[in-house]
């Protein structure tokens, strides 16, 4: 059984603080890496992908890999009221169905 | 437009009803999902899609069945619902590769007493 585990939270940073979230997995084979973020009632929404070992920067989003360590991270720096969400974190199947297994979230919450 | 749309957006129904949950994009994508979010459980796949004749059971296909009308159509019945079956259901799409993010639509939300 494929495994992608989150620290489920709550997570509470205050506003222009920096947001650190975890996300380890079990399949050592993984090749691709992402980041979604959903808000409350709403749908999941990509915000950052890596693939490769270090660090990845998009704006106030950094994605971090280690697959030796099999550990992915995203920091989010300045963090704002509105990044308050849930963040998920997925990782694909390396079998032939690519499909992406998703941990069960990290709730944010980002104080004013 | 949305390009993964969802109906109904919300739906509530009785024990043994029969309930059809559509999906259509317009991403030109090949691949389609059908996932369930319960909370504190994540999201589950229930079937995928690789084209319109090749369709495959989840990690929790049962009391589930699924329909590819087309490349952008894919439908998901519950023949008999029951209350453990009510949660959030996503339909999701992607293209074919190692590489590719998937896409979500908005998500029906079904209540089954």
């Amino acid at each position: 059984q494929k495994e992608v585990e989150q620290n489920s939270g709550p997570l509470s940073v205050p506003e222009g603080a920096i947001a650190s979230l975890n996300c380890t997995y079990s399949d050592r084979g993984s090749q691709s890496f992402f980041w979604y973020r959903q808000y409350s009632g709403k749908s999941p929404e990509l915000i950052m992908f890596i693939y490769s070992n270090g660090d990845k920067e998009d704006g106030r989003f950094t994605a971090q890999l280690n697959k030796a360590s099999q550990y992915v991270s995203l920091l989010i720096r300045d963090s704002q009221p509105s990044d308050s969400a849930t963040y998920l974190c997925a990782v694909n199947d390396q079998t032939g169905a690519n499909n992406l297994f998703f941990g069960t979230g990290t709730r944010l919450t980002v104080i004013p | 437009d949305a390009d993964v749309t969802q109906t109904p957006r919300n739906r509530i129904t009785k024990t043994g009803k029969r309930i059809m949950l559509e999906c259509s994009q317009t991403k030109g994508h090949d691949r389609m999902y059908w996932y369930r979010q319960d909370p504190g459980l994540g999201l589950r796949l229930i079937y995928y899609s690789f084209d319109v004749k090749d369709i495959n059971k989840g990690e929790i296909s049962d009391g589930y069945s699924v329909s590819r009308q087309a490349q952008a159509k894919f439908s998901l019945s519950l023949e008999s619902a029951i209350p453990n079956q009510t949660a959030l259901y996503f339909c999701a799409t992607s293209g074919a590769g190692l590489y590719n993010e998937q896409f979500f639509g908005p998500g029906t939300r079904l209540t089954v007493l």
